[in-house]
């Protein structure tokens, strides 16, 4: 099946600094997810990008699909970006999503 | 509009027990999908359903486990005979498929069932 890694597997930063957080995959996907869990377990959806550049706030994605690979950025970060970020990837479309291990971020004040 | 929504939130109980965990999508959802998580993993596809079809399980899910959706809406998932190795996060997410590959069918989660088996 697809392989998803992600990296970095944990990040410390300090409140204010920015991040990039990288996802690769082994095939090719009709479609690509990040979220964020927080602390309670709940996923929160970030992005839906299959390709090309999205920004919502301090946050931006891009996905160049060509070369399986998809960065997460985070600018100016803030002790409630602290969580879990996963990155998801689907093959077919509207089938199952594929998750990495995910990233561990801590920010701290 | 209200989000998926699963209920109980944590259950416990003892090994050998049956569970049954309850998932209700986003209204206008027909694709509903479970996914188990357990501590310090990435969330494992368990299976879907498109209205009250099943389209797909993964081999995750062993013969102890069944999901249904009946009526198209709300689905259950049940563990019989539960052993403590299905300790995790039960996820529940729906999207809206349209019937062509176009979308986007972006997959929206609920909060999570967190089971114990003791």
């Amino acid at each position: 099946g697809i392989q998803v890694e992600q990296s970095p597997p944990d990040l410390i930063l300090q409140e204010g600094a920015n991040s990039t957080l990288r996802c690769n995959f082994s095939d090719s996907v009709n479609n690509l997810q990040w979220f964020h869990q927080n602390p309670w377990g709940q996923l929160i959806n970030l992005f839906y990008i299959p390709s090309g550049t999205k920004q919502n706030g301090r946050l931006s994605a891009t996905t160049v699909a060509t070369e399986r690979y998809s960065l997460l950025y985070i600018s100016s970060s803030q002790t409630t970006d602290s969580g879990v970020y996963f990155c998801a990837v689907e093959l077919t479309s509207g089938s199952r999503l594929t998750f990495g291990e995910g990233t561990q971020l801590t920010v701290n004040p | 509009d209200t989000g998926v929504s699963q209920d109980p939130r944590h259950k416990i109980t003892k090994r050998g027990q049956n569970v049954t965990f309850r998932c209700d999508p986003i209204s206008e959802h027909n694709r509903l999908y479970w996914y188990r998580q357990t501590l310090g993993q990435g969330p494992e596809f368990l299976t879907y359903f498109q209205n009250e079809a099943q389209l797909e399980k993964s081999r995750l899910l062993s013969d102890r486990f069944s999901a249904e959706r009946p009526k198209g809406s709300f689905s259950t998932l049940e563990i019989q005979r539960t052993e403590q190795g299905d300790s995790a996060m039960y996820l529940c997410a729906s999207s809206h498929w349209t019937g062509t590959l176009a979308g986007p069918y972006e997959q929206y989660f609920g909060p999570g069932t967190r089971l114990t088996v003791t």
